[in-house]
């Protein structure tokens, strides 16, 4: 059974706090992606990685950063936490390559992250 | 800015009757669509993807796709209260590395 793996299903962290989300895949999926859910606004894309080290902004980087040291494993990083970045946080991997049709992004659990 | 829309909702249907879902796309060049559900406080899992125009079964899910008119749905037969959740479309450019891009997803309610 394919499985995405985040490290923490509810967190509360203090404004100014440096916080770490991990996500680990166990699918072998070059792609992974850190979305963040809010009412109204659907999931949005924060940053995705579609290879060891690389990384590529998507629609709301400001505020945050990420990092994969290992194909497996992507970090997401909220420099300084702020009441605005409480929401749901998504980690998903996908497949790369060219003629690839099927590129399913397979989800975590989710991490709901309170800011107070 | 490829963006992907689609009806709020909530969408309420009788039970045992069909759903219908619809979205529609703005980047001509994607090339796969999937239909995600959303459970309340879950995350998304896969019900259907479709790459070819037509229409594509699995069960009571039927999706369908006409590219001209850039414009994906997803239909469910024989609704049940268990079909009750937040629906997510989402387009694909074909092979990229670039993710998915999804709708604000449709929030289906099947009356008992």
């Amino acid at each position: 059974d394919v499985k995405v793996t985040q490290s923490s299903r509810y967190l509360v962290k203090r404004t100014g706090e440096k916080v770490f989300l991990e996500c680990v895949q166990d699918m072998d999926h070059e792609n992974m992606f850190w979305y963040r859910q809010d009412p109204g606004l659907g999931l949005r894309l924060i940053y995705f990685s579609y290879d060891v080290k690389m990384k590529e902004k998507g629609d709301i980087p400001e505020g945050y950063s990420v990092s994969r040291e290992k194909k497996e494993r992507f970090s997401l990083i909220l420099e300084s936490a702020s009441t605005n970045q409480t929401s749901m946080y998504l980690c998903a991997s996908s497949l790369w390559g060219q003629g690839i049709m099927n590129t399913e992004a397979f989800f975590g659990q989710g991490t709901r992250l309170t800011v107070v | 800015q490829k963006e992907v829309e689609q009806n709020s909702g909530p969408l309420s249907v009788p039970e045992g009757a069909i759903a219908s879902l619809n979205c529609t796309y703005s980047d001509r060049g994607s090339q796969s669509f999937f239909w995600y559900r959303q459970y309340s406080g879950k995350s998304p899992e896969l019900i259907m993807f479709i790459y070819s125009n037509g229409d594509k079964e699995d069960g009571r899910f039927t999706a369908q796709l006409n590219k001209a008119s850039q414009y994906v749905s997803l239909l469910i037969r024989d609704s049940q209260p268990s079909d009750s959740a937040t629906y997510l479309c989402a387009a694909e450019p074909g092979g990229g590395a670039d993710g998915l891009t999804f709708g604000k997803g449709t929030h289906l309610i099947i009356q008992p």
